[in-house]
């Protein structure tokens, strides 16, 4: 398997509902981030978690790393029709000179 | 919150044909970078400039891909002779300082006929 993986590959939920996104990776990072991309758009940021946190929140959104699982947990609470879109992991292992290595993405559909 | 822009947002070329991808940066940013995503697939790194130097380049950013910033803002990408394969969005990022979040433009769609 490749960094920065997500499952599940697809996920479809009721307006209101909670989301939870799984990402794994390979190798030792220095920072994790969450991207949102809505069809055939940019990426938007969507929160960066570092090595040495372990959880962090953004409204309605929560991060979790466990860096001894190399995996990280994005929870989207008390989803929005305007959430549905295409959430991508990626990792850093350097700093800001250094590369982002993307995984597949999770399309979430939420339903109203 | 300042944006990264880029230029143009689809461009349509021949095969065996030159094409210059434009970004612009956020202005106080230091370390630049393209990233490219063919339709379906995930994000794929390219290249990252800093200091008017490449300081790292993927396998993907052969000889006929180059970068530049010829001037204080702009940021381009440059493919001397276009593939089918290429085809693909094109985004450039831009960051300030180490370890820190990259801002990404809203992408180029190339498509090589």
């Amino acid at each position: 398997s490749q960094q920065g993986e997500e499952d599940p590959q697809a996920l479809s939920i009721q307006e209101g509902e909670n989301a939870t996104m799984n990402c794994s990776y390979k190798t030792s990072i220095n920072n994790l981030q969450w991207y949102r991309q809505n069809s055939g758009r940019g990426l938007v940021h969507l929160i960066l978690i570092r090595s040495n946190e372990r959880e962090k929140h953004s409204g309605r959104l929560r991060v979790t790393l466990d860096t001894s699982k190399k995996s990280s947990s994005l929870l989207i609470t008390a989803s929005r029709a305007a959430d549905t879109a295409s959430y991508f992991c990626a990792t850093d292992t350097t700093g800001a000179n250094s590369k982002l290595t993307f995984g597949k993405g999770i399309t979430l559909s939420v339903r109203p | 919150e300042p944006e990264v822009t880029q230029t143009p947002s689809h461009q349509v070329t021949q095969m065996g044909q030159e094409v210059i991808l434009r970004c612009v940066p956020i202005s106080n940013h230091l370390y630049f970078y393209w990233y490219r995503q063919i339709l379906g697939q995930k994000v794929e790194f390219l290249v990252s400039f800093y200091n008017n130097e490449i300081s790292e380049k993927s396998e993907i950013f052969d000889d006929q891909f180059s970068v530049e910033r010829p001037d204080g803002s702009n940021f381009t990408l440059k493919i001397r002779s276009t593939k089918l394969e290429d085809s693909a969005m094109y985004f450039c990022a831009s960051t300030a300082t180490t370890g820190w979040k990259q801002y990404f433009g809203p992408g180029t769609r190339l498509t090589v006929t």
